[in-house]
């Protein structure tokens, strides 16, 4: 059984520097998102794709946060110039749905980001 | 916006007492109501969900919700629970109708004392 799947797991980075997360959805779901998770508080949506197009993006996602989906399977999360506030769990999720059908959301595991 | 409030955030149960964590919601219309745990190094898991029908869901490892729409909740219960619920307990929500992303709740984290 090939859930979703997120790499690298942990990145440390200096800040400043650019990062980039890679998600691989469940085979065959067409819906994307990325949250993201800091201590103590619930997962917060960033970005949500349907097929390649990124159909709603948080205000959360600043110019620095880029997210793509290029072919329609598996996506990038760049976030360039990182700061010290950026250090969260990112999490990806995928579902499979038409529409506003109820579709259950399928968590990774999470990329876990430190900027020092 | 759609928010989501989980009243309790650290519970703490003995083993065998039952267990009832609250969520409500802000916005009402057609919604979809989920309940995630993630258990101590684990990702989030799906406990049940709500889509419509009856609005007693039942879950796995004997967890169940009730949908109550006048209240905007969607309270999640156990009879009795065990060691092995030790997790932290997620409310969302996907809607009102047109919007697909879910909201979450900021958790609740049960601590059961054996």
């Amino acid at each position: 059984d090939t859930g979703v799947s997120q790499n690298p797991r942990h990145k440390i980075t200096k800040r400043g520097q650019n990062v980039t997360f890679r998600c691989d959805p469940i085979s065959e779901h067409n819906r994307l998102y990325w949250y993201r998770q800091t201590l103590g508080q619930g997962p917060e949506f960033l970005t949500y794709f349907q097929n390649e197009a990124q159909l709603e993006k948080s205000r959360l996602l600043s110019d620095r946060f880029s997210a793509e989906r290029p072919k329609g399977s598996f996506s990038t999360l760049e976030i360039q110039r990182t700061e010290q506030g950026d250090s969260a769990m990112y999490l990806c999720a995928s579902s499979l749905g038409t529409g506003f059908s109820g579709n259950t959301i399928y968590f990774g595991e999470g990329s876990w980001l430190t900027v020092v | 916006a759609q928010s989501v409030s989980q009243h309790n955030h650290h519970v703490i149960l003995s083993e065998a007492a039952s267990l009832e964590l609250g969520c409500n919601y802000s916005y009402g219309g057609t919604v979809n109501l989920f309940w995630y745990v993630q258990y101590p190094g684990q990702h989030l898991q799906l406990l049940l969900k709500y889509f419509s029908g009856d609005p007693l869901v039942k879950g796995i490892k004997g967890f169940e919700a009730e949908f109550i729409k006048s209240k905007f909740s969607f309270n999640l219960r156990k009879p009795s629970v065990q060691w092995s619920d030790t997790a932290e307990y997620f409310c969302a929500v996907n809607g009102p109708g047109g919007y697909q992303k879910v909201t979450f709740g900021t958790g609740t984290k049960l601590q059961v004392i054996p």
